[in-house]
């Protein structure tokens, strides 16, 4: 069945550094999507990306979506307390059933 | 801004027994999902729903669930005799398009 990797599990940055996270899915996907999920919060939708090769900025989110549609990353520049959470991606191939990754849990230290 | 609500926030109940948990989509969605998330890990999908079907099911997805849109605003999910591994946080989650809302969820508790 379809599965999306997603790394870094865990990620501790002092703030003002970067993070990336990075979602890998074993079959070509129709279009992903990027979640933000705070401490006892719920999944809160970011972006959704279509295109292949498609970028898409958010302030200090970067989107990518891999040329081959398998691949994706959201990159923060500069990170802020407010960053911290939970980043899910979810991957879905044409029908209705919607894969997420495991997470990449973003702690930032002041 | 609409938003979608689930009840009860919190359900404790006994091994074997079952649970409904509610949930009250975006009032002009089409599209309705329920996903579970056991704790500290990611968010599974569990059924998808369209047109007053089930479009799309995972594999967690056995015959103790089941899903229902009783009166046309509420989607339910069922879970016919709950098992300890059922202890997770139930989103409801509806869409128009392709952005799908979550709720804030149901924390079930199996004991």
């Amino acid at each position: 069945g379809q599965q999306v990797m997603q790394i870094p599990q865990y990620q501790h940055v002092q703030e003002g550094e970067d993070f990336t996270t990075y979602c890998n899915s074993s079959t070509t996907l129709s279009n992903i999507q990027w979640y933000k999920q705070r401490p006892g919060g719920h999944p809160v939708f970011l972006i959704q990306l279509v295109k292949s090769g498609e970028v898409k900025k958010q302030k200090r989110l970067t989107f990518q979506f891999g040329e081959a549609k398998k691949n994706s990353s959201l990159h923060i520049t500069a990170t802020q307390t407010t960053d911290v959470g939970t980043y899910f991606c979810a991957g879905r191939r044409n029908n209705n059933d919607m894969r997420f990754g495991a997470g990449s849990r973003l702690t930032v230290k002041p | 801004e609409p938003e979608v609500t689930q009840t009860p926030s919190h359900q404790v109940t006994q091994m074997g027994q079952e649970v409904i948990l509610h949930c009250v989509p975006i009032s002009n969605h089409l599209y309705f999902y329920w996903y579970r998330q056991i704790l500290g890990q990611k968010v599974e999908f569990l059924v998808s729903f369209y047109n007053n079907e089930i479009s799309e099911k995972s594999e967690i997805f056995d015959d103790q669930f089941s899903v229902e849109r009783p009166d046309g605003s509420n989607f339910t999910l069922k879970i016919r005799s709950t098992k300890l591994e059922d202890s997770a946080m139930y989103f409801c989650a509806s869409s128009s398009a392709e952005t799908q809302y979550f709720g804030p969820g149901t924390r079930l508790l199996v004991l």
